[in-house]
């Protein structure tokens, strides 16, 4: 079956401008996750969604950053007010279910939005 | 803090050689691990995932996890050029139901030589 989708796979924005990034998670998958990997570095953690439910936001750099679900399938990332230091691949990623560890647990990821700030 | 480490390299291995990829991580409530492949400028492909102590093989890769001592290892036999990537160790510590996200390490980046 098809895998986790983002768009766009690049984008360019201007410093200040306001960006969205949308995901697709694999038809079914109850959760959904936002990582950022700069250059170089593993992917950080942003937020994390169960459904519609945003129950984790604690790696979010700061209130300029806003994500969304709200029918509990497509997610959107809002970046506000975009800044240099933003510049960096934007990775999501969606798992079947939660609870003990196991199979459902494991995270497939999409090809990530490539985000440059100038 | 989570912390996951692993040692950057590169490593250089031989074609055909074992190629060994180590890492560490520091909270003792992790329960799933997981090895991914990250080729340039692509994302993360899982490779493996453990969640007992001992060994799990799977082809040419075989995971290793001790919680004694808090490391899980990757094990790639038979190296091809192709596996030349980027490989990321991955923590997911399940707390009340819910599930944390995945900590990374920053990765290894391994050099199969032809």
């Amino acid at each position: 079956g098809a895998g986790v989708s983002q768009s766009p796979r690049y984008k360019v924005a201007k410093r200040g401008q306001d960006v969205a990034l949308r995901c697709d998670p694999i038809s079914g998958h109850v959760s959904l996750f936002w990582y950022q990997q700069a250059l170089g570095q593993g992917p950080e953690f942003l937020t994390y969604f169960q459904n519609e439910a945003q129950l984790d936001k604690s790696g979010l750099p700061s209130d300029r950053f806003f994500a969304e679900r709200p029918e509990g399938s497509v997610s959107t990332l809002k970046i506000q007010r975009t800044q240099q230091e933003d510049s960096a691949v934007y990775l999501c990623a969606s798992s079947l279910s939660l609870g003990p560890a196991g199979s459902t647990d494991t995270q497939y990821f999409g090809p990530g939005t490539r985000l440059t700030v100038l | 803090q989570k912390e996951v480490e692993q040692n950057s390299g590169p490593l250089s291995v031989p074609e055909g050689a074992i190629a060994s990829l180590n890492c560490t991580y520091s909270d003792r409530g992790s329960q799933s691990f997981f090895w991914y492949r990250q080729y340039s400028g692509k994302s993360p492909e899982l490779i493996m995932s453990i969640y007992s102590n001992g060994d799990k093989e799977d082809g040419r890769f075989t995971a290793q996890l001790n919680k004694a001592s808090q490391y899980v290892s990757l094990l790639i036999r038979d190296s091809q050029p192709s596996d030349s990537a980027t490989y990321l160790c991955a923590v997911n510590t399940l707390t009340g139901g819910g599930a944390d996200g995945l900590t990374f390490g920053k990765g290894t980046h391994l050099i199969i030589q032809p």
